[in-house]
């Protein structure tokens, strides 16, 4: 069946230091990919996503993502982060057959909490 | 323009008791999902509707959940005889017709059964 798994469920960093968040999938086919990011108590906001093409994709807030097929990973990065990006950010893939239906399988998650 | 919009943000329910969760979408769009967030987990897919029509209900339990998006109006996500199982954040998300895979979320709905 098809998954997504991120295995950070909480990462600290510093202001201003650089983030990577890791996210791997199972998936037969090129999958369609994305990132997305929930505020305390808010919806979730897309971040960025990868159809096709370039696999280095760029997003919204300095976000970019690179997908790499033979490690079937699609991690999240930000060369320096800012204490308004503490936030739970969620990678998911849509569910194969799914291209007329958008149904998305999420990640558990990952909590980032910025320090000062 | 106003984003999706979901009410009420926050409602209590007794167990055995309905529970009923509104979600309109952005405005032209026609495509509503209804997502599911338990502690600690990530969303997990529950129903696809447009218009008047389910389209893919098969993250959806067998008994006690409905879901409709009629002709005028938001769209229901009803769960009748709540157990404390039900307690989560419900979530909706809505697309425009050609972008399915450009959706976007509601605030959310915090269900929670006592």
């Amino acid at each position: 069946a098809q998954s997504v798994t991120q295995p950070d469920i909480h990462i600290t960093v510093s202001e201003g230091a650089s983030l990577e968040l890791r996210c791997n999938y199972s998936y037969g086919a090129t999958p369609y990919l994305f990132w997305y990011v929930q505020s305390p108590g808010q919806g979730l906001q897309l971040l960025l996503k990868y159809f096709s093409g370039d696999t280095l994709v760029q997003g919204i807030k300095g976000f970019e993502a690179e997908f790499k097929r033979s490690q079937s990973s699609f991690n999240l990065r930000k060369p320096s982060v800012h204490w308004s990006d503490a936030a739970e950010y969620f990678c998911a893939v849509a569910a194969y057959g799914s291209s007329n239906t958008g149904k998305l399988i999420f990640g558990q998650g990952t909590t980032l909490q910025v320090k000062p | 323009n106003a984003g999706v919009m979901q009410n009420p943000r926050h409602l209590v329910r007794r167990r055995g008791q309905e529970a009923r969760l509104r979600c309109s979408p952005m405005k032209g769009h026609s495509h509503v999902y209804w997502y599911r967030q338990l502690p600690e987990e990530g969303l997990k897919f529950m129903v696809y509707l447009q218009k008047e029509n389910i389209i893919d209900e098969s993250g959806m339990p067998k008994e006690r959940f409905s879901a409709e998006f009629p002709k005028e109006g938001p769209s229901i996500l009803r769960i009748q005889q709540v157990v404390r199982g039900d307690s989560a954040a419900y979530f909706c998300a809505s697309s425009a017709r050609d972008s399915v895979y450009e959706q976007y979320f509601g605030p959310g709905t915090r269900l929670t059964v006592t």
